[in-house]
Formats: C-alpha cells, structure tokens, sequence
C-alpha cells in the first residue's frame, strides 16, 4: 500500500515561514491535498490538487509537488496556524485514499 | 450552509455492532461521493470507506473490509455505517466528509467535515 511519511513536528516563529513536507514514491505524479486540523475540531481543506486553495482560506498558504516531496509552506504564520497538518492523495491502482502521518506545527 | 452532523457513536461491547448516520445539508446530496474516516484517540486519520453519488459502487479500507458496511439513502440525505464485529482497534472518531474530484488532475479530496462521532469499543 502507498505510505506518506511527514515530520512529527515543525517549529516556526510568528512571522516566519513554515514548510511541511509529505514524502511519498513519485508522489509528484499524484495529487496532493492538505489538511488543518486544530485540538478537538474536524479537519479543514487548506490546499487541493497541489497548490489550489479553497475559498477562505489565506493566500499564506500554499503548496508545490515535484519528484518524491510535496510541500505545504505557510507564509508570516501567526498563533492562530497552530495545529496538525495532514497530506492526503487517492491511490488509484487501490481506489484507496491515504493520509500522511501527520505534523504538528508549534509556533514558538 | 453546507453542513454535514454525525450521529450514532457510543460505547459498545467487542463483537457488537453500531450504525453511523451522517445527515447532509446545504446541496445536492445525491451528486456527490460520500466518505467515512476515523482518528484513534490521539492518532493520525484513516480513510475507512467511500461509497459514489448512486450508492452503486464502495470501496473500504483492508482492516475494516468485510466487517463495515457504507451505504446512504439520497431521498433522505443522509449516509450509513454499519459497523459489525468491532473490535477494540476500532475505537476512534468517526467523520462523514464529501468527496470532490478533479478530472484534470485526477484528485480525490474532502470537503467539508463533519464534526464527528465517537465509537468506544470497550469491555
């Protein structure tokens, strides 16, 4: 089955520039899409398709899929972006859909 | 508003059996794929199991396959599980997401959650 693996935990300064990274086999040819999830809330759509974001969501946010890595990067991250951040694609050879491991994101 | 509110979660003995309702509203149910994933207390998500817009097609994730069942009912908006043989592995978080694909990039992606139920599977 298809693995995404990311870090367990990225630390960044207000202000600073976060970039999560989501490691798959030719994950570049996949499509890549990225949640938030905030302590006992449900998961929220941040990019899509690589690097579209849906209505709402601040243009600080945004993501890149080439090769073996894809990329969510969170620009002047601010207190509020604190959360988990999971990567997502559908695997198709399985019609199974698979979520990295996840990050969390702590803003010193 | 497009809204999606899980019910049905509770505790339940292993071997016993619990059924998931997700009710949708907001758009038009019945044109979009439905999907259940579940987060383990403390632990990443997991895609568990998806079914298409006319129910005529499922998919499910090899540690739930032959034991949950996805199915919905597009006249009253709302999507099932049912869960039989649970086990204690089985204790999480269940959340009902709509799928959306992408024909020009070939993506599968969830949108929007719902807020989620809990299923305890505890003796």
């Amino acid at each position: 089955s298809y693995v995404l693996t990311q870090p367990p935990s990225v630390s960044v300064a207000p202000g600073q520039t976060a970039r999560i990274t989501c490691g798959g086999n030719n994950i570049g040819s996949k499509s890549v899409h990225w949640y938030q999830q905030k302590p006992g809330q449900a998961p929220v759509l941040v990019v899509y398709d690589d690097s579209d974001r849906p209505s709402g969501i601040p243009e600080r946010f945004s993501g890149s899929n080439s090769g073996n890595t894809a990329t969510l990067t969170i620009s002047r991250v601010e207190a509020g972006d604190e959360a988990d951040y999971y990567c997502q694609v559908w695997d198709s050879s399985s019609d199974h859909y698979v979520f990295g491991t996840g990050t969390k994101v702590t803003v010193l | 508003e497009v809204q999606l509110v899980e019910s049905g979660g509770g505790l339940v003995q292993p071997g016993g059996s619990l059924r998931l309702s997700c009710a949708a509203s907001g758009f038009t149910f019945s044109s979009y794929w439905m999907h259940w994933v579940r987060q383990a207390p403390g632990k990443g998500l997991v895609w568990v199991s998806r079914i298409n817009s006319d129910g005529s097609s499922t998919s499910y994730a090899d540690s739930v396959k032959g034991r949950f069942t996805i199915s919905r009912d597009n006249a009253k908006n709302t999507l099932y599980l049912q869960m039989n043989s649970l086990r204690a592995e089985d204790t999480a978080v269940y959340y009902c997401a709509r799928g959306w694909y992408s024909s020009s990039h070939g993506g599968n992606w969830f949108d929007p959650w719902g807020q989620g139920t809990l299923v305890t599977v505890s003796s």
